[in-house]
């Protein structure tokens, strides 16, 4: 237990569902990260929130949007996916503003685009 | 551009001792990161370098050379658990981590 919780931890979705990916951190930090993780490749930024302000959009696609409401939680909502959009999706906290502090991850949520 | 490199896949055997590089080219450097991820499981952090040298932290050291733009982790004594993947992560001058793809390492008893 990282301190870091996301939920689901699979999920199935066809292209032209719509779901969230939640996450919640109890850790008092104030950044929070998306990262999707495709196989063999490195981890990618995909979102940034310092203070629940978006400070990083790495030229993600539209059909993810992120959302923050307080410091402590953050969704990824997803709509009209498309195949190699499956791959983990990890969310991270951290305190942000200082080099060297680790960054805690959730376990992630298993997407599959079918 | 900026790039992380580390070997894809490494095999070693059970109590030995096992080493694994990464070399880095970045937009400045605040330091660099050895996270260890069990399949399925969250990476977790594992060691910090930011000056030059060996940091040692029970079976696991991880050497930093900045001027070479290289680092290593030190795995000793393996241990079947240790079977895991290694993500080498290194701090830009943005403070955002840049992150390589990783090295699965494979212990055989």
């Amino acid at each position: 237990e990282t301190g870091v919780t996301q939920t689901p931890r699979h999920l199935v979705m066809g292209m032209t569902n719509k779901k969230s990916l939640k996450c919640e951190q109890h850790l008092g930090h104030n950044a929070m990260y998306w990262y999707k993780q495709s196989a063999k490749k490195p981890l990618e930024l995909m979102f940034v929130y310092n203070f629940k302000e978006q400070t990083e959009n790495n030229s993600v696609p539209s059909r993810f949007s992120p959302e923050c409401p307080n410091s402590s939680h953050l969704f990824l909502h997803l709509h009209t996916l498309q195949p190699e959009d499956s791959a983990l999706y990890l969310c991270a906290s951290s305190e942000q503003g200082t080099g060297g502090t680790e960054a805690f991850f959730g376990q992630g949520t298993r997407l599959t685009v079918v | 551009g900026q790039n992380i490199d580390q070997p894809t896949e490494m095999t070693a055997t059970e109590g030995a001792i096992v080493q694994i590089n990464c070399t880095y080219q970045t937009s400045g450097f605040n330091g660099l990161f050895w996270y260890q991820q069990h399949a399925g499981e969250a990476p977790t952090f594992l060691s910090y370098n930011v000056l030059d040298g060996l940091e040692e932290k029970g079976r696991f050291s991880s050497f930093l050379s900045r001027s070479k733009g290289y680092s290593y982790l030190l795995l000793k004594e393996l241990q079947m658990k240790d079977s895991a993947s290694y993500l080498c992560a290194v701090e830009d001058s943005n403070y955002q981590l840049i992150w390589g793809a990783g090295t699965k390492l494979i212990i055989k008893p």
